[in-house]
């Protein structure tokens, strides 16, 4: 069974450009998240999706950001206009969907390296 | 609200030694542990987890983590470093939320190195 996959693996970009990421969760799983680890920092959630919708965006930093889920399947972030303080590393993560126990295990892909000079 | 705390962003071990990465977290409700391991320019990989019962649990790889709610601590330990472990490692604890949801808040970190 495939893995959490994300793309691109790494990308540099200029201030003020647009970028987007794309993850394509495990297939069945309803839960996505993103999180973001900014450089020597802790990585932080950013926000999380049940199927096509957004349960829980609290993390997202600003409105130049926007995470999609159309269909339910992958996941697309846009960073719009990105700023030097966007770089880091964004993390992409999968669960299946709602169970008794509660706790549903997170299964992270590869993360996509962006760096914004 | 929920937090981490990683004592040591780097920590240095020599083959065959003891490996220790201390990890203590904030919980106001019975957390739910995780260690997380990255190798260079790989994913984030689930090492072990605490959720309920045996406080000491083991994961991959030989490494284990005792529970100890007094202490609020959740450190790592193996008993015998390799040069294979070299790599970051992340301790988090998760917010459950009703629905089947959880949202994971890490720590910042501890990259091991081993030497020989």
């Amino acid at each position: 069974e495939a893995g959490v996959t994300q793309f691109p693996s790494h990308s540099v970009i200029e201030k003020g450009q647009t970028v987007t990421l794309r993850c394509d969760p495990i297939s069945g799983h309803d839960n996505l998240y993103w999180y973001r680890r900014v450089m020597g920092k802790e990585i932080k959630f950013l926000l999380h999706f049940v199927k096509e919708s957004k349960q829980d965006e609290s993390g997202m930093p600003n409105n130049r950001f926007l995470a999609e889920r159309t269909g339910g399947t992958y996941s697309t972030l846009k960073v719009q206009p990105a700023e030097l303080e966007d770089s880091g590393v964004y993390f992409c993560a999968s669960s299946q969907g709602l169970r008794l126990s509660r706790y549903n295990e997170q299964f992270f892909g590869p993360g996509t390296r962006l760096t914004v000079l | 609200a929920q937090s981490v705390t990683q004592l040591g962003s780097h920590v240095s071990v020599s083959e065959g030694a003891l490996v220790l990465l201390r990890c203590n977290y904030s919980s106001s409700v019975p957390p739910y542990l995780f260690w997380y391991v990255q190798y260079p320019n790989q994913g984030l990989q689930l090492l072990l987890k605490y959720t309920t019962g045996a406080t000491l649990v083991k994961g991959i790889n030989g490494f284990e983590a005792e529970f100890k709610k007094s202490e609020t601590s959740f450190h790592l330990t193996k008993p015998s470093a390799h040069m294979s472990d070299a790599a970051e490692y992340f301790c988090a604890v998760t917010i459950l939320f009703s629905g089947g949801y959880n949202k994971l808040i890490f720590g910042a970190g501890t990259r091991l190195a081993v030497h020989p």
